[in-house]
């Protein structure tokens, strides 16, 4: 069993959905956790970053972490065709800087 | 605050020859970490380099170097290049070690090996 679960997708929704992104874990010491965004052929972008439990909101993306259920989603509302990317989650803690990534999510909003 | 910047951003080699990546990170921060991904495996950690040494290192065989100058600017380097080294190799920093340990990455380098 991989460290961090994603399902590659893809994804397909139309304009004005509200997107649900997921990962699951299996490390317990995890406590830090972020989502990238992705475009083709571009780096990575820190779209949000938690620590711990909770949610946390910016505009229209909203990050949640159970760690009881050591799940994390990512939900996106009001979905637009520039939300097309692939979505990363990431984690790290018990001691480690490096975070471990899931394999990422595709994503496609279509008019 | 200007963002990690890597050079160059396309580079194609021949099997057999050697490459080396710049990587500069942003202001401030002291941990470069590099990444390859492709689209079979995903993003792999390659290794860190924190204050010029490297803290750690992930499972590529040796001709995966590294190294951090002082001013925090990193290189990778590969030697004897394999088709497989076909990927896009990407730098990340980090302000590591006041309680953030989000990455920011930059825009990678691909490389092509014929």
């Amino acid at each position: 069993q991989k460290e961090v679960e994603q399902d590659p997708g893809p994804l397909s929704v139309p304009e004005g959905a509200i997107v649900s992104l997921n990962c699951t874990y299996s490390n317990s010491a995890f406590q830090y956790f972020m989502w990238y965004r992705q475009y083709s052929r571009k780096g990575p972008e820190l779209l949000m970053y938690t620590y711990s439990s909770g949610n946390k909101e910016d505009g229209r993306f909203t990050a949640q972490v159970d760690k009881s259920s050591k799940y994390i989603s990512l939900f996106i509302r009001d979905s637009q065709p520039s939300d097309s990317a692939t979505y990363l989650c990431a984690m790290n803690g018990g001691g480690s800087y490096i975070p471990t990534f899931g394999r990422g999510t595709s994503l496609i909003v279509h008019p | 605050k200007a963002g990690v910047t890597q050079t160059p951003r396309y580079l194609i080699k021949t099997r057999g020859q050697q490459v080396t990546l710049s990587c500069s990170p942003i202001s401030g921060h002291r941990s470069v970490s590099w990444y390859q991904q492709t689209p079979g495996q995903g993003l792999q950690f390659l290794f860190e380099y924190f204050s010029e040494t490297q803290r750690n290192k992930g499972n590529f065989p040796g001709r995966f170097s590294g190294r951090q100058f002082s001013n925090s600017r990193s290189e990778m380097n590969v030697s004897t290049l394999e088709l497989g080294d076909s990927a896009l190799y990407l730098c990340a920093s980090s302000l590591v070690g006041t309680g953030h340990y989000e990455q920011y990455f930059g825009p990678g380098t691909r490389l092509t090996v014929t």
